[in-house]
């Protein structure tokens, strides 16, 4: 058990729709990291916030958004949703930066039909 | 850019050693390493920061060579526990805190 939690762990929808994925870190940690796992893209960074703030962006559709609240729990909303969004979708969170060990909760397995 | 991963997969024999190797086009800050098992979420093995600099854990370790942006992950006498895919993560010069995963080894150990 990795400390992070993940909400829900499945999810079923259909094309067009708009859904909503819940990330909780580890105690203590501030960054928290969005990555989207589907077979043919591997392992894809979307999106990190650090304390609230976004940090830094990688492949994330503008059809999807992140924030962290100051809890420090993270929300990713996809909207719009088509057939090849269908993956597992990871949160991350680690103590401060990407140099700090990144800790995976275990994953959102989203399908959209 | 895409790390490029090799090999893509490989299987052992409990207690024989393997070396996965990922390689940039870009020069690179750091290089992580991970393993994932089938439904399960990717576990950290090592961060490596330094050039030529190299980590180990447990039986694992890794080198870093920052001048031909390459890491190689090595894998000693290697245990059925150690079956899963490999990735390795890669950030740029400059600490971009964007992390690129290369495509993955999959590593399988029989007993």
């Amino acid at each position: 058990d990795s400390g992070v939690t993940q909400t829900p762990k499945h999810l079923i929808t259909a094309t067009g729709q708009r859904v909503t994925l819940r990330c909780s870190p580890r105690s203590g940690d501030l960054s928290v990291y969005w990555y989207q796992q589907s077979l043919d893209q591997g392992l894809q960074f979307l999106i990190q916030y650090y304390n609230g703030e976004e940090r830094a962006k990688g492949n994330i559709l503008e059809r999807f958004s992140a924030q962290q609240f100051p809890d420090l729990h993270s929300e990713l909303n996809l909207s719009s949703l088509e057939l090849g969004d269908s993956a597992l979708y990871f949160c991350a969170s680690s103590v401060r930066t990407s140099t700090d060990t990144q800790y995976f909760g275990p994953g959102t397995r989203l399908t959209v039909l | 850019q895409q790390p490029v991963q090799s090999p893509q997969a490989v299987i052992l024999r409990e207690g024989e050693d393997a070396v996965i190797n990922c390689s940039s086009s870009k020069a690179l800050y750091s290089v992580h390493w991970y393993r994932q098992k089938h439904g399960e979420a990717p576990v950290f093995l090592m961060i490596l920061l330094k050039g030529g600099e190299q980590k180990g854990h447990e039986k694992i370790s890794a080198s870093f060579n920052e001048k031909k942006q390459q890491s190689s992950l090595y894998l000693t006498a290697s245990q059925l526990s150690y079956s899963g895919t490999y990735f390795c993560g890669t950030e740029g010069k400059g600490g971009s805190e964007k992390l690129v995963f290369g495509k993955g080894t999959k590593l399988t150990v029989n007993p």
